[in-house]
C-alpha cells in the first residue's frame, strides 16, 4: 500500500532532550512537509522540502531541525531549544518538486509528543 | 498574507440532518481553497478543493462547498449527515503565488447524535 508512515505514534520526552520523529513515504513524492497541531488551532508549518538535500523554514521553525537525505524520508528533530514542544506533529507530502498547491497534500497519521 | 477563520468551534447535528460549516478567508485575490477532515488521532484527508471555475465544488463522502467571492467565504455542506461524519474539519487557504504555504483555520468539531 502506498502512503505516509510516521513513527512512533506516541512519544514521551524529558525536558532538555532532543527527539527525532520519523516520516517515510512510498508515494514517490518530491515535496514533504512538517506541521504542528495544537488544540484549538489549525496546523502550522514547521519545515518543508521540495527536493532531496534542500529544505526551507516554515512559520515556526525555531527549535526544530530537519534533513532530507533520501526522497522518501524527512525526519524532524525537536531540540531542547523548542520551548513548548508538546503537540501533535503531522507529516505530509505532495507530488511535485514545486510544491504547488494545486497538488494534493497527503498526510500521515501523526505523532503525539509529550514533554514530561 | 492570507488567513482563514472558522467561526464555529463545535457543531452538533442529528444523524440525517443537513450540515453546513463556515469558512471565511482573507486574501487580496482569488485564493486556492481547501477543506480537510481529521478523525480523532489521525492525519488529515482532503475533502475538496477550489482553484477556479465553477464556484460549487463536489468532493468525497457526499460533501460540497461553494466559493462566494463577495462574502470571502467557502462554506462546506452535506445534505444528510452520517454518524461516521463525526470528526474535525479544517478549512485552508493558499495563495497562488506562494506555492508551498497553506494557512489553516482552527477547525470545527462536528458531533453527530443518533
Amino acid at each position: 500500500d502506498g502512503g505516509i508512515t510516521q513513527s512512533p505514534k506516541y512519544l514521551f520526552r524529558k525536558e532538555g532532550q532532543n527527539v527525532t520523529l520519523s516520516c517515510e513515504q512510498n508515494l514517490n513524492h518530491d515535496a514533504m512537509y512538517w506541521y504542528r497541531q495544537d488544540p484549538g488551532q489549525g496546523l502550522r508549518l514547521i519545515y518543508y522540502s521540495q527536493i532531496v538535500n534542500d529544505f526551507q523554514k516554515g512559520d515556526i521553525a525555531e527549535g526544530y531541525s530537519v534533513s532530507r537525505e533520501k526522497k522518501e524520508s524527512f525526519p524532524l528533530t525537536v531540540t531542547s531549544a523548542q520551548k513548548n514542544p508538546t503537540a501533535f506533529y503531522l507529516c505530509a507530502s505532495s507530488i511535485a518538486a514545486t510544491g504547488a498547491l494545486t497538488d494534493t497534500q497527503y498526510f500521515g497519521p501523526g505523532t503525539r509528543l509529550t514533554v514530561l | 498574507a492570507q488567513s482563514v477563520t472558522q467561526p464555529d468551534i463545535h457543531i452538533t447535528v442529528s444523524e440525517g440532518a443537513s450540515l453546513e460549516l463556515r469558512c471565511n478567508y482573507s486574501y487580496g485575490a482569488t485564493p486556492y481553497l481547501f477543506w480537510y477532515v481529521q478523525s480523532p488521532g489521525q492525519g488529515l484527508q482532503l475533502l475538496l478543493k477550489y482553484f477556479s471555475g465553477d464556484t460549487l465544488v463536489q468532493g468525497i463522502k457526499g460533501f460540497e462547498a461553494e466559493f462566494k467571492r463577495s462574502q470571502s467565504s467557502f462554506n462546506l455542506r452535506k445534505p444528510s449527515v452520517h454518524w461516521s461524519d463525526a470528526a474535525e474539519y479544517f478549512c485552508a487557504v493558499g495563495a497562488p503565488f506562494n506555492d508551498y504555504k497553506l494557512s489553516f483555520g482552527a477547525g470545527t468539531t462536528v458531533t453527530v447524535r443518533a
